[in-house]
C-alpha cells in the first residue's frame, strides 16, 4: 500500500522569509500524482500544488514551489516570500494513475511569525 | 474552480439518532465522490468511496451499516450515520475530482461537517 510520510509535525517562518516542507512517500507504481493541500483553522482543504510523476520539470505555482526527487521518492513544498496567511496544516498526499484513491501524510504545521 | 459543498457545516445529536451529511459538486459532474473523516490534530483518514449508481466501497475496519453511503445523482453524496455515538464524534469531509483540465486525480474538497454526538 502507498503510504505517505511527513516527518516534521511543526515548522515555523519568519514573515517574507522562506520554508521548506518535507515529504516522503512509498509506492511501487511509475505512474502517479502528489499534491500538496492547505488547511487554515476554517479547515477547508485547498489544493496548493500538484505534480505528475511523468514530469521532470518542478510544479510551481507563484510562492510555492515543489522539489520533486522521484528515485527518491521525495516531494517537499518551499513557501517564499511567507505570509501570515500561509499560517495552516500542510498535508502531503499520494494518489494513483486514474485511481482517485487518496493518501494523506500526518500534516505539518506551519506557523508564520510577524 | 470546481466547488464542492456540504450540508450541514456542522450538527449535534443525541446518542442513538441518525445523521445525515450532504455533499454535492456544485459546477461538475462526479461520478465518484470520496468522504474522509478527521480526528482533531490528525490527518484524513478515507472511509468510502461513493460510486454514482453502484454500491460504496469501504475501506477496511469502517462499518458499511454504520456509515451509510447513497450517491443519488452526478452532483450528490450522502452520508448516513445510523445510530450516532459519542465516539462518531468528528470532522467528516467529503471531496471530488472534477475531471477535465483538472484531471480525474485531483480532488476538490467540501469544507466539511463536524458533527459532535451527545
Amino acid at each position: 500500500a502507498q503510504t505517505v510520510t511527513q516527518s516534521q509535525p511543526e515548522m515555523s517562518v519568519q514573515e517574507a522569509e522562506t520554508v521548506t516542507l518535507s515529504c516522503t512517500y512509498d509506492t511501487s507504481e511509475s505512474d502517479y500524482y502528489l499534491f500538496w493541500y492547505k488547511q487554515p483553522p476554517s479547515r477547508q482543504m485547498i489544493l496548493v500544488i500538484r505534480q505528475e510523476a511523468y514530469k521532470q520539470q518542478n510544479a510551481t505555482e507563484n510562492r510555492f514551489s515543489v522539489n520533486f526527487q522521484k528515485a527518491a521518492k521525495s516531494f517537499s513544498l518551499k513557501i517564499s516570500d511567507s505570509q501570515l496567511g500561509d499560517a495552516a496544516m500542510y498535508f502531503c498526499a499520494y494518489t494513483g494513475l486514474g485511481n482517485n484513491d487518496m493518501r494523506f501524510g500526518a500534516g505539518t504545521r506551519l506557523t508564520v511569525k510577524p | 474552480g470546481a466547488v464542492v459543498s456540504q450540508h450541514p457545516s456542522w450538527v449535534i445529536c443525541k446518542s442513538g439518532t441518525s445523521v445525515k451529511i450532504e455533499c454535492r459538486s456544485l459546477d461538475f459532474q462526479a461520478t465518484t465522490m470520496f468522504w474522509y473523516r478527521q480526528f482533531p490534530k490528525q490527518s484524513l483518514m478515507l472511509m468510502a468511496t461513493s460510486n454514482e449508481g453502484s454500491k460504496a466501497t469501504y475501506e477496511q475496519g469502517v462499518e458499511k451499516d454504520k456509515f451509510l453511503i447513497n450517491h443519488a445523482s452526478l452532483t450528490l453524496s450522502t452520508l448516513t450515520v445510523t445510530s450516532a455515538h459519542p465516539e462518531d464524534s468528528s470532522f467528516y469531509i467529503c471531496s471530488a475530482p472534477p475531471g477535465g483540465i483538472a484531471g480525474v486525480e485531483t480532488q476538490y474538497f467540501g469544507p466539511g461537517t463536524r458533527l459532535l454526538v451527545l
